[in-house]
């Protein structure tokens, strides 16, 4: 099992409650990023971690949202108090560099439903 | 503002024909464009790219087209199969350097067997 490994594969919750979620990146790989997919969307980018670099948080819809990576592998997005609208599929994925023209790997996703 | 559109949510194909999936695009800084397939319950999975220095690139049964004045890409699938039955996305790279990709939303195929 060397893919981009995600949980909880499904998260049902209250809103205003606060989610964290989860992402296990390929073994080496220096690059994580963060999408998101509502229904009927494309893949949103939230959040991009590249080694030591400060993260690239431009994407994140609002101060809700912070994702952290410890130790340059696992990383966890928290959504706090959570809303209706951050019912989504919350999609990891990693590449090895984060360079021009790799492919990026996708984890199998969460899939969280904010009641 | 969507900058990368799929316009058509889904398409059936019969099992070895051709399956032609369209992606337009807005952003003239955009110089790599992907394709990745997504299984229902699964992450998404790269299956081809294409420089904007080129026209086309092909893999097996894949070929990707772009059409850079018509800010117009396509994927082809031939022969169709019915394990291509997936969401396809189109992603794009702004030359700027930002890793970001921009995402459609996606067709759904269906190869009919």
């Amino acid at each position: 099992g060397a893919g981009v490994s995600q949980s909880p594969s499904n998260k049902v919750t209250e809103k205003g409650k606060d989610v964290e979620l989860r992402c296990d990146p390929i073994s080496g790989h220096t690059a994580l990023y963060w999408y998101r997919q509502s229904l009927g969307q494309g893949l949103e980018f939230l959040i991009y971690f590249q080694g030591n670099s400060a993260p690239d948080k431009s994407g994140l819809p609002s101060d809700r949202f912070s994702a952290e990576r410890t130790g340059g592998s696992v990383s966890t997005l928290t959504i706090q108090r959570t809303q209706q609208e951050d019912s989504a599929v919350y999609l990891c994925a990693s590449s090895l560099t984060g360079g021009w023209g790799e492919t990026q790997y996708f984890g199998p996703g969460t899939r969280l439903l904010v009641l | 503002d969507q900058q990368v559109k799929q316009n058509s949510p889904s398409l059936s194909v019969q099992e070895g024909r051709i399956s032609i999936l369209n992606c337009d695009y807005t952003n003239s800084m955009f110089d790599y464009f992907l394709w990745y397939k997504k299984y229902p319950a699964e992450g998404p999975t790269f299956l081809i790219s294409i420089s904007s220095i080129k026209d086309k690139n092909e893999d097996g049964r894949f070929t990707v087209f772009l059409n850079k004045s018509a800010k117009h890409l396509s994927l082809h699938i031939v022969p169709s199969q019915p394990g291509d039955s997936a969401v396809y996305f189109c992603a794009a790279r702004d030359a700027s350097g930002t890793y970001k990709y921009i995402f459609g939303t996606g067709t759904r195929l269906k190869v009919l067997a």
